[in-house]
């Protein structure tokens, strides 16, 4: 089973500031997907990211794919309180007879306060 | 409603009992997973289905079952609970294709104590 390391594990910020959190594998993904999850709740897809070098934006949020498709980064611009919560990074990693399954990496849980 | 239902939301039981955790989707989702989510070691997989009768083993399957008889259910039971198994659950669904490479939509989770 391939590994995805997330760094950091543990975020926590100011209003207004800038931050990154990177994906990392020795493996060669086909795609990767970023998720958030807010306590109590499960993770929600934010992005999928197919092609290497691929860099895709959604408000404030922009994500991009490695070159070689082994890592990813999510770099939050101006953080507010809303963006709060636990990022996942996940790519197709488990197979068998009922086919493929996504892994996750243990995730990066981001505060930011007002 | 559409969506994915994972019932109950909470749960404490007794080590040796057996107990069920129930999950429902509304989309006819050909792919169903369980995830168990524990501090310090993420989202794991437990089990997972392609289609009705169609199910196989992720990561941490031990002390696990499941069956699928119908596209919109998926049950996943303890056989004999252990405190080792107290974590938080998640149910998810998906399409599946060849070209296009689907997101997951999780349930809200199941928390379970054992004790």
């Amino acid at each position: 089973t391939q590994l995805l390391e997330q760094s950091p594990q543990f975020l926590s910020i100011q209003e207004g500031e800038n931050l990154t959190v990177y994906c990392n594998s020795s493996s060669v993904f086909s795609s990767l997907q970023w998720y958030r999850q807010e306590p109590g709740e499960g993770p929600v897809l934010l992005v999928t990211v197919v092609t290497g070098g691929e860099v895709k934006k959604l408000k404030r949020l922009t994500f991009q794919f490695g070159d070689a498709r082994k890592d990813s980064s999510l770099h939050i611009t101006a953080a507010q309180p809303g963006d709060t919560g636990l990022y996942l990074c996940a790519a197709k990693g488990w197979s068998n007879q009922a086919g493929t399954a996504l892994i996750f990496g243990k995730g990066t849980t981001l505060s930011v306060s007002s | 409603d559409a969506g994915i239902t994972q019932s109950p939301r909470y749960k404490i039981t007794e080590t040796g009992r057996q107990v069920t955790l129930m999950c429902h989707q509304t989309w006819s989702h050909s792919y169903m997973f369980w995830y168990r989510q524990d501090l310090g070691h993420g989202l794991r997989l437990i089990y997972y289905s392609a289609a009705a009768d169609i199910t196989d083993k992720g990561e941490v399957p031990d002390g696990y079952v499941v069956s699928r008889s119908k596209t919109e259910n998926f049950p996943l039971t303890l056989e004999s609970a252990t405190r080792s198994q107290t974590s938080v659950y998640f149910c998810a669904s998906s399409e599946s294709s060849r070209t296009v490479n689907y997101g997951y939509t999780f349930g809200s989770g199941t928390r379970l104590t054992v004790v």
